[in-house]
């Protein structure tokens, strides 16, 4: 079946543009994740989806990112006036239902540069 | 908070020699623990994991063992191919409701024929 999906798969934009970074979960997967990935360092976890609604926004950087899921399907990560240190690959994870005993299925990401 | 730690890289073997990567982590409590793969190219993949202490993980000639005394999970391979030439990330998650996982930096190994 498929996996999750990203998209685009590249994105490069100028400094003080809003980007928009696309997610297509597994189907019937109701739990949905961000995570970013900056050069040399591990994941960082952002925002967490049950369903349409974000029970853990904790990892969101600034108020400049924002995230939205709709038909508990599709979620968009939108960074506004972007910054050189927002160039990352962004990940995004869906999984069954989100507890603990849940894996974490990955999409092949977003790389992000901000010039 | 909780954090893992995994060993630098890059690790450079030669195919069919035994691989050590050693991952230690902090969290309260009992975490489960995974490796996941990200082969060039691709997304990240589960490889392996273990829920409670002393649990084995085990997929595809890997395994990592869940060492509560040590708090430790080090992925091995006894024998290595050009084909596990990949990044390998080995992360936490607690175990109660939803928890993000917590990821270390990963560490690439490339080996060679």
């Amino acid at each position: 079946g498929a996996g999750v999906s990203q998209s685009p798969s590249n994105k490069v934009t100028e400094k003080g543009k809003d980007v928009e970074l696309r997610c297509d979960p597994i189907s019937g997967h109701t739990a949905l994740y961000w995570y970013r990935q900056r050069l040399g360092q591990g994941l960082e976890f952002l925002i967490y989806f049950q369903g349409n609604s974000a029970p853990d926004k904790s990892g969101l950087p600034s108020d400049r990112f924002s995230a939205e899921r709709t038909g508990e399907s599709v979620s968009t990560l939108t960074i506004q006036r972007t910054q050189q240190e927002d160039s990352a690959v962004y990940l995004c994870a869906s999984s069954l239902a989100g507890d603990g005993s849940d894996t974490q299925y990955f999409g092949p990401g977003t790389r992000l540069t901000v010039l | 908070g909780d954090s893992v730690t995994q060993m630098e890289g890059p690790v450079t073997l030669s195919e069919e020699a035994f691989l050590t990567i050693n991952c230690t982590y902090t969290a309260t409590g009992y975490p489960s623990l995974f490796w996941y793969v990200q082969y060039p190219g691709e997304g990240l993949q589960l490889l392996l994991k273990a829920t409670k202490a002393d649990d084995k993980g085990s997929n595809k000639g890997f395994e990592a063992t869940y060492r509560k005394e040590t708090t430790s999970f080090h992925l091995e391979k006894g024998s290595v191919q050009v084909s596990d030439s990949a990044v390998y990330f080995c992360a936490l998650r607690r175990n109660t409701g939803f928890q993000k996982l917590v990821f270390g930096t990963g560490t690439r190994l490339l080996v060679s024929p």
